[in-house]
């Protein structure tokens, strides 16, 4: 199957820091979405991007399908954002397959 | 419009035992997804249910198994616990559409614990 990989696997910043997580993935999709997971599990969905580029506030993403790849940017963070971050892709079934996620922790 | 529920979100059980973890996806959307979440192997996708009928489905074992009503909520079970199937259990809803968008939106999740 579709072989997706974050980077990097945890990062520690301070408040205020801005950062930027890379999803790759081996084949072409036609989904790809940005989660974060809390504290309690749940998947807090925060961006659907199989293509192009969009904004959220502090959030931002661009995918470059015909590179296999995706980014995350977080801006201005804040300790609310510690947590993980998942990219998960789908290719023509409706599944998604994971990556094993970005840890990330905001120091205040 | 509310989100997608899971019921019950915590359960522990014993090795042997039998479980059952119900799913009511988003008003509207047709297709229900599980996924399995452990600290060893990730996310992991179980099954698909779209308009009563499984459309998709993992590499798991016929342990885990899984159906939809006709009002698209979703239940999974899975027989004869092991103490690897201790694990955190998504729920996700999406509308389902063939070659659509298809955005998937999650519930909290069941968390399941097997002694």
């Amino acid at each position: 199957g579709i072989q997706v990989e974050q980077s990097p696997p945890d990062l520690i910043l301070q408040e205020g820091a801005n950062s930027t997580l890379r999803c790759n993935f081996s084949d072409s999709v036609n989904n790809l979405q940005w989660f974060h997971q809390n504290p309690w599990g749940q998947l807090i969905n925060l961006f659907y991007i199989p293509s192009g580029t969009k904004q959220n506030g502090r959030l931002s993403a661009t995918t470059v399908a015909t590179e296999r790849y995706s980014l995350l940017y977080i801006s201005s963070s804040q300790t609310t954002d510690s947590g993980v971050y998942f990219c998960a892709v789908k290719t023509g079934a409706n599944n998604l397959f994971f990556g094993t996620g970005t840890r990330l922790t905001v120091i205040p | 419009k509310a989100g997608v529920t899971q019921t019950p979100r915590y359960l522990i059980k014993t090795r042997g035992q039998q479980v059952t973890l119900s799913c009511s996806p988003i008003s509207g959307h047709r297709s229900v997804s599980w996924y399995q979440q452990t600290p060893g192997q990730g996310l992991q996708f179980l099954f698909e249910y779209f308009s009563e009928t499984q459309r998709n489905k993992g590499n798991f074992p016929g342990r885990f198994s899984g159906r939809q009503f006709s009002n698209s909520r979703s239940e999974m079970n899975v027989s004869t616990l092991e103490l690897g199937d201790s694990a955190l259990y998504l729920c996700a809803s999406s509308l389902g559409t063939s070659g659509g968008a298809n955005e998937q939106y999650f519930g909290p999740g069941t968390r399941l614990t097997v002694t």
